[in-house]
């Protein structure tokens, strides 16, 4: 079965630093990956998605990668700032576009 | 940009009786929509597959009979968590996907907070 791996630790960083997620996927590569952003309580917000052929996207201070030699993804947040703290999702689309999520990471930008 | 709601955002019901939730795209049309639920400090774990007009798609090992879904339009889908016990308290968030947006970005709701007493 295709699997979503993302580091379940917390990432704590300071202000102004760049904060870098890990997504990792088994098996077949996605035809795209998408990222998500979801706070406490509330449903996930769609940030980015990036296709296979393609190595890097940016949204203003974010940026995404694409490897599939390493089957990763990598989810920069440069210059964070403190309102950058959630859990970030990864997920990869099934077939009919089945959304399959990583466990998500929660990141703390602290000031 | 699209906006889905769900309805009710909490929602707090006895062991045995029924909870109905509501899942509407505002301003797209929704061939397809996606229920989730989620447990505290996890990921969102896909339940079923709502396409209008036609049965839901379940996820192995979610009972069909427990989790109603109806589809009845291009903007509204409703989960129906019958005769629900503790286990059943989650977060239940839905997603809504239109072939008039990008092909696979997904639109996701609030969430609704079910707690079974």
């Amino acid at each position: 079965s295709q699997k979503i791996e993302q580091n379940s630790e917390a990432l704590n960083i300071q202000e102004g630093k760049t904060a870098t997620l890990t997504c990792n996927y088994t098996n077949y590569s996605p035809a795209y990956l998408q990222w998500y952003r979801q706070d406490p309580g509330r449903g996930p917000v769609f940030l980015l998605l990036i296709r296979e052929n393609e190595k890097e996207k940016r949204k203003e201070r974010l940026k995404v990668t694409f490897d599939t030699t390493l089957k990763q993804s990598l989810f920069h947040i440069t210059a964070s700032q403190p309102a950058d703290s959630a859990t970030y999702l990864c997920a990869r689309a099934d077939q009919g576009g089945k959304l399959i999520f990583g466990q998500g990471t929660e990141l703390s930008v602290k000031p | 940009g699209a906006v889905v709601s769900q309805h009710p955002s909490r929602v707090i019901c006895k062991s045995g009786t029924s909870v109905k939730i509501e899942c509407r795209s505002l301003d797209f049309q929704a061939t397809t929509m996606f229920w989730y639920r989620q447990f505290p400090k996890k990921s969102l774990m896909l339940m079923a597959t709502s396409n209008e007009g036609s049965k839901a798609t379940y996820e192995q090992g979610v009972e069909k009979d427990k989790f109603l879904i109806n589809h009845a339009s291009l903007t509204l889908s409703t989960l129906t968590v019958t005769s629900a016990h503790p286990e059943d308290s989650s977060f239940y968030i839905c997603s809504a996907q239109s072939p008039g947006l990008y092909s696979y970005e997904q639109y996701f709701g609030p969430g609704t907070r079910l707690t079974v007493t």
